[in-house]
């Protein structure tokens, strides 16, 4: 069955260090995997994903995550951490259905930074 | 380019009262998609729609909720009659078609049941 794991219900880092935000996967075929991150009272903004290529994705707001397919893992990464980047992070894997795009998301790790 | 627009924002209602949700997604994009969130979870799919056909409503609880999407662009999501355990935030999201892999969420509708 297709699940995504995220260990960490919350993450405290302090402002300017780096910060990882785990998660793990599993799923049959290759994994497309994303990760979203949701303000309060906000809906979910797409932050990075990763298809096929390079294991290191890049994206929005100097966020990156590491694809590690033997340690089925897609951790969110960033390397000098900011107050404003305070919020809920979800990852998600695509679960191939038919060629249909069924999103199945973690339960969300909140990231707290602190001055 | 304006996102996807929900409303309303909040609801309160008591238990066995109706209650609808709309969802307008971006234009031009196909696949719509009504997902649930509970406290302290990820959302979970509800049902999904290509054009006007929802392709994927096996999560849909067909004996109180219901939704359509008439002419393939805004949706609306129906319960009926609401239950304490529906207290959550419904969210909606599309994307370009089924194929394409990012879906952009609106800010979701919470509903509180009494």
């Amino acid at each position: 069955a297709q699940s995504v794991a995220q260990p960490e219900d919350q993450v405290n880092v302090a402002e300017g260090n780096p910060l990882t935000v785990k998660c793990t996967y599993s799923v049959s075929g290759n994994p497309y995997l994303f990760w979203y991150v949701q303000y309060p009272n906000r809906g979910l903004q797409f932050l990075l994903k990763y298809i096929t290529g390079d294991n290191l994705v890049k994206g929005s707001y100097g966020f990156e995550a590491e694809f590690n397919k033997s340690q089925t893992s897609f951790h969110l990464k960033k390397p000098s951490a900011l107050v404003s980047d305070s919020a809920l992070y979800f990852c998600a894997v695509r679960a191939p259905s038919g060629g249909y795009n069924k999103l199945i998301f973690g339960a969300g790790t909140r990231l707290a930074v602190h001055p | 380019e304006a996102g996807v627009v929900q409303s309303p924002r909040y609801k309160i209602i008591e238990k066995k009262q109706p209650v609808a949700f709309w969802c307008n997604p971006i234009s031009g994009h196909n696949t719509l998609y009504w997902y649930l969130q509970n406290l302290g979870q990820g959302p979970e799919l509800l049902i999904r729609y290509e054009n006007e056909e929802a392709v994927d409503d096996s999560q849909l609880p067909k004996d109180r909720f219901s939704a359509e999407r008439l002419k393939g662009v805004d949706s609306t999501l129906k319960i009926q009659p609401a239950e304490l355990g529906d207290s959550a935030v419904y969210l909606c999201a599309s994307s370009l078609s089924r194929q394409n892999n990012e879906q952009f969420f609106g800010p979701g509708t919470r509903l509180t049941v009494l």
